[in-house]
């Protein structure tokens, strides 16, 4: 079955304590990337990956890293968590770049002390 | 700066009510145009999209929308909804000239009273 996995869904920590959303997608897709949805502000895109070793900032990058060195893994990386990173992440892969379908995961809800 | 508009934040409609829902974008150039819909509890998933061609683009579960050129709206349709449309669409248009940098709009939540 074509997917995209997050892991962990739902996870508590706290200020500082670095840690690390994964996203793997079985569609051999070459895009990937992730958004973050907050109340009011609907989904703001954190990072994109047009292939393997290429990635680029979205509209709120600021505290996050990612990294892609393999094709199915794009994971997402908080160094130092804020309270104001609390929000629901989601990752999205796509065949043809951001103008294709977006195929998205689950989603991973994230709560920072 | 592009920027993507959803006028509507929540609406509430009747079972068999007609709905529109509006989208207004500010991108130069050619774009393709999305919507989306979230279920409750559930990950985005498309709704219906418009690369070229017929303006009016048919979507699943008896969704339409409209792309005009000359007022930068896609506009989503339905003529008659019902409850278990209840969900958050959203709108994302994103431009032709290879800046991945994919925008959504800010949401519309719709309820449906049965």
């Amino acid at each position: 079955e074509a997917q995209v996995t997050q892991n962990p869904r739902y996870l508590i920590t706290v200020t500082g304590k670095k840690l690390t959303v994964t996203c793997s997608q079985n569609m051999n897709h070459e895009y990937m990337s992730w958004y973050r949805q907050d109340p009011g502000l609907g989904l703001r895109q954190i990072y994109y990956s047009m292939n393997v070793e290429v990635t680029d900032k979205g509209d709120v990058p600021e505290g996050y890293k990612v990294s892609r060195k393999e094709k199915r893994n794009f994971p997402l990386i908080l160094e130092s968590p804020s309270p104001n990173q609390t929000s629901l992440y989601f990752c999205a892969s796509s065949k043809q770049g951001a103008g294709g379908e977006l195929f998205f995961g689950e989603g991973s809800r994230l709560t920072v002390l | 700066a592009q920027s993507v508009s959803q006028h509507n934040h929540h609406v509430i409609l009747s079972e068999a009510a007609s709905l529109e829902l509006g989208c207004n974008y500010s991108y130069g150039g050619t774009v393709n145009l999305f919507w989306y819909v979230q279920y409750p509890g559930q990950h985005l998933q498309l709704l219906l999209k418009y690369f070229s061609g017929d303006p009016l683009v048919k979507g699943i579960k008896g969704f339409e929308a409209e792309f005009i050129k000359s007022k930068f709206s896609f506009n989503l349709r339905k003529p008659s909804v019902q409850w278990s449309d209840t969900a958050e669409y959203f709108c994302a248009p994103i431009s032709n000239f290879g800046n991945e940098k994919l925008t959504f709009g800010t949401g519309t939540r719709l309820t449906i009273i049965p």
